[in-house]
């Protein structure tokens, strides 16, 4: 079964940091680009930071780039995601999410997602 | 940023109604859209990629249609564990964007 497994959520006060991970199983997680994605009651889903299949390249949303790094380590199958600078707004659960590619250069999917993990930045 | 616009945010049903839930991009993504069911307290699950093409394991009362600009998902006949949130995606262009979702509600 295709399985990911976040961990590392919790709470942590402005200006704080965290590293959040995500443990991939049941497919050749070598082979896949991931994706975090965020969600907030408020602002709904919302895309975060994306690694390609060997962690040669990234790219971010605008509102992280500079306090967030996407990682990967293919030899223990686990993906993560280091934030530093919190603020209030980067209050959310964090889903971790496997791309799935089509045939057209960006026609892919998200499947599957992990469970998420809640981060909350408060005082 | 492309915006994904899914309007109402909210609408009620009943059990054995057809339900058609629209999805609107602010500008062309051919049909670079996918669909997701999420229910409380639970991830996104992929039921529609590409626009129409229904993920394995999905229930075929589940159906996508639409290209450039303006897509729908429609449930053919809405069963009580249809009861949830729907988003839709688009991946034309970065960044990757969602629609807010729509919540079907029991009548």
């Amino acid at each position: 079964e295709v399985q990911l497994v976040e961990s590392g959520g919790g709470s942590v006060q402005p200006g704080g940091s965290l590293r959040l991970s995500c443990a991939a199983s049941g497919f050749s997680f070598s082979d896949y680009w991931m994706h975090w994605v965020r969600q907030t009651p408020g602002k709904g889903l919302m895309w975060v930071s994306r690694i390609n299949s060997d962690g040669t390249t990234t790219s971010y949303a605008d509102s992280v780039k500079g306090r967030f790094t996407i990682s990967r380590d293919n030899a223990k199958n686990t993906l993560y995601l280091r934030m530093i600078r919190l603020r209030a707004e980067d209050t959310a659960v964090y889903f971790c999410v496997r791309m799935i590619r089509g045939v057209k250069p960006t026609l892919d999917w998200f499947d599957p997602w992990g469970q998420g993990t809640l981060v909350t930045v408060s005082a | 940023d492309i915006q994904m616009t899914q309007a109402p945010s909210s609408l009620s049903a009943s059990v054995g109604d057809r339900v058609t839930i629209p999805c609107r991009a602010s500008q062309y993504i051919n049909n670079y859209l996918n669909w997701y069911q999420q229910k409380p307290g639970k991830a996104p699950k992929l039921l529609i990629y590409a626009a129409s093409h229904l993920q394995s394991g999905v229930p075929s009362r589940f159906s996508g249609s639409g290209s450039g600009t303006d897509f729908t998902l429609t449930i053919s006949s809405l069963q009580p564990e249809d009861f949830a949130t729907y988003y839709c995606q688009q991946s034309y262009s970065p960044p990757r964007t969602f629609g807010g979702g729509t919540r079907v509600e029991i009548k």
